[in-house]
């Protein structure tokens, strides 16, 4: 089936100790997103590639930062992680094709900040 | 500023009986609404959508109704079962292909 699929499920780490996560999709599509959610929260978005184009939100701290090397595989770096930054990171695909609109997601990473 | 909200956290409902769940936005340039349903440790699935030259978009037991004069749009899921027991997150999309996500709201179906 297509996927997309995301490791590890569960990441520990700590305070100041960099951190990837990693996001893979055998859907083909060229977008692929990364949202952190906390709880009780809306998902937020992080930031996007369109293809090979990074778009960053501009209320991401500089703290991330991604990586695609290729269609099928997308990477989230957290450089040196903060309590504040212990949440659910979802990865999702997209195609930009007008008639597809929906994304889909992995099943996240949760991340634990000690 | 919440350009998306689901101002009810929580549902509750019996088994066979009808669950609405509403959500608000603000931005008129929102163009295209869907609906996403949430377990415990999963990421979300996509459920039901709807454009905005539409009012209504049906799919078994799950019906998105849009009213764009009030800004607000409802997922009506009947009958309701237990396995609909999640969380729901309504999310609108814009110009871009980007969504903007509600905080979601918790469906408890009891049996």
């Amino acid at each position: 089936d297509a996927m997309v699929i995301q490791n590890p499920r569960y990441q520990v780490t700590q305070f100041g100790k960099p951190v990837t996560l990693s996001c893979s999709q055998t859907l083909n599509h060229n977008v692929m997103y990364w949202y952190q959610q906390k709880s009780s929260q809306a998902p937020k978005l992080l930031f996007h590639y369109y293809d090979k184009d990074f778009n960053n939100e501009a209320d991401t701290p500089d703290n991330f930062q991604s990586r695609r090397p290729n269609t099928s595989f997308c990477f989230l770096d957290i450089r040196s992680p903060g309590l504040g930054d212990a949440a659910m990171y979802l990865c999702a695909t997209s195609s930009s094709l007008p008639a597809y609109n929906e994304q889909f997601f992995g099943p996240g990473t949760r991340l634990t900040v000690l | 500023d919440q350009q998306v909200k689901q101002n009810s956290p929580s549902l509750s409902v019996q088994e066979g009986r009808i669950s609405i769940l509403n959500c608000d936005y603000t931005n008129s340039m929102f163009d295209y609404f869907l609906w996403y349903k949430k377990y415990p440790a999963e990421g979300p699935t996509f459920l039901i959508s709807i454009s905005s030259i539409k009012d209504k978009n049906e799919d078994g037991r799950f019906t998105v109704f849009l009213n764009k004069s009030a800004k607000h749009l409802s997922l009506h899921i009947v009958p309701s079962q237990p396995g609909d027991s999640a969380v729901y997150f309504c999310a609108a999309k814009g110009s871009n292909y980007k969504l903007t996500f509600g905080k979601g709201t918790l469906l408890t179906v009891n049996p």
